[in-house]
């Protein structure tokens, strides 16, 4: 079973509709991260948690809101999309300290 | 900031060589480099420490220059496997730990 999964894998939806981006790992780490991912934009930080009581602002955190339900959990909510917010999603986690960071399969999402 | 890596492309032959490069006009702490298949999740290559320290694995190394905030990554003898974007993610110290990547190379070896 993969260490870090996300659900769905792939989403249509419409502009200003309510959608969440689950993501799950059986890695035991504290630290879980959202980027999303644009063609020749690279990796971008929308929000990250250090714990379960801690959660920080990334760079482009306009638009998103996020849930860290357990030390497992971290959810990525968009209340109200929009088409600029179609890209692909990545969620990643990370043990304490400088470590690499490890993704999951991501979520593609398309917003009408 | 967002590092630049460069060149933003690059199409080899089996067998030959290619180097990328990341640079930050910010302090850095460490760099770390990913590859990318087309559709996957990015794949962890190697983080480089404060120290030039050079690290490698197997025909990929890399490099890290604190003083010149850069790191560049070698691929020698490329392999068919090698295509794929390779991404650096920079983070300059400090209990706030987060990495900030760059755009991304796009590495394409050809038979």
């Amino acid at each position: 079973d993969a260490d870090v999964t996300q659900t769905p894998r792939n989403r249509i939806t419409k502009t200003g509709k309510r959608i969440m981006l689950e993501c799950s790992q059986t890695k035991g780490h504290d630290r879980m991260y959202w980027y999303r991912q644009d063609p020749g934009l690279g990796l971008r930080l929308i929000y990250y948690s250090f714990d379960v009581k801690d959660i920080n602002k990334g760079e482009i955190s306009d638009g998103y809101s996020v849930s860290r339900q357990a030390q497992a959990k971290f959810s990525l909510s968009l209340e109200s999309a929009i088409p600029n917010q179609t890209a692909l999603y990545f969620c990643a986690t990370s043990g304490k300290g400088r470590e690499t960071q490890y993704f999951g399969p991501g979520t593609r999402l398309l917003v009408l | 900031q967002q590092p630049v890596q460069s060149p933003q492309a690059v199409i080899l032959r089996e067998g030959e060589d290619a180097v990328i490069n990341c640079s930050s006009s910010k302090a850095l702490y460490s760099v770390h480099w990913y590859r990318q298949k087309h559709g996957e999740a990015p794949v962890f290559l190697m983080i480089l420490l404060k120290g030039g320290e050079q690290k490698g694995h197997e025909k990929i190394s890399a490099s890290f220059n604190e003083k010149k905030q850069q790191s560049s990554l070698y691929l020698t003898a490329s392999q068919l496997s090698y295509s794929g974007t390779y991404f650096c993610g920079t983070e300059g110290g400090g209990s706030n730990y987060k990495l900030t990547f760059g755009k991304g190379t796009l590495l394409t070896v050809n038979p």
